[in-house]
């Protein structure tokens, strides 16, 4: 059973217009992560959750919002989505306490800017 | 110096060969360190931690050398299956909860 679930796995939005990506997790963990990949690059890292703490990469656009408003689920809002944002978003999980910091992955969703 | 470095490949190997990855990592201070499998538009997936002492998985065998800073996969009598892109992880030191990773090794396991 699928224990991080992001939905939808393709998005199609238009140049400008808001999109929201989700995120639900059935482990229980604290940690909550969006990373934006794309084609032949490493998952790069926009910003996480700790419980409700957030924190934001330095370098991640203004354009990239977020929100946790339970442990369960975490949204990615992009609010004017350029050429440049389409991409694989992937949100992750881990427990996040000591050394355990493995992180376990959605399949993604897959953003078409058109 | 990148954070994470990894030799980008392609690996091409023949089934049944022994391939081996090696990443090297930049901060002394780092505790954690993974091994990662992506499939071509799929998600990472944990494919091992790396223990101080070395640790083995089947075919997959995980080094990390602190001195010398950077931690090897070995992967014994490869099977079309293990063609993927593997990822090197690190922890950032002093924020357990961040991940570095490498831009991954690219191996192609050919009939």
């Amino acid at each position: 059973d699928a224990m991080v679930i992001q939905n939808p796995r393709y998005q199609v939005t238009q140049f400008g217009k808001p999109v929201t990506l989700s995120c639900s997790q059935t482990l229980n963990h604290n940690v909550m992560y969006w990373y934006q990949q794309k084609s032949s690059q490493a998952p790069k890292l926009l910003f996480h959750y700790y419980d409700k703490d957030f924190n934001n990469e330095a370098d991640t656009p203004d354009n990239f919002q977020s929100r946790r408003p339970n442990t369960s689920f975490c949204f990615l809002d992009i609010r004017s989505p350029g050429l440049g944002d389409a991409a694989m978003y992937l949100c992750a999980t881990s427990r996040g306490t000591g050394l355990d910091t493995e992180a376990f992955f959605g399949q993604g969703t897959r953003l078409t800017v058109v | 110096r990148k954070e994470v470095e990894q030799d980008p490949g392609p690996f091409n190997v023949p089934e049944g060969a022994t391939v081996a990855f090696n990443c090297t990592y930049s901060n002394s201070a780092s505790q954690s360190f993974f091994w990662y499998r992506q499939d071509c538009r799929k998600e990472p997936k944990l494919l091992m931690s790396v223990y101080s002492s070395g640790n083995e998985d089947g075919r997959f065998t995980a080094q990390l050398n602190r001195a010398s800073q950077y931690i090897s996969l070995l992967i014994r009598d490869s099977k079309l299956s293990d063609s993927a892109t593997y990822l090197c992880v690190v922890n950032s030191p002093g924020n357990n909860r961040k991940l570095i990773w490498g831009l991954g090794t690219s191996l192609a396991v050919n009939p």
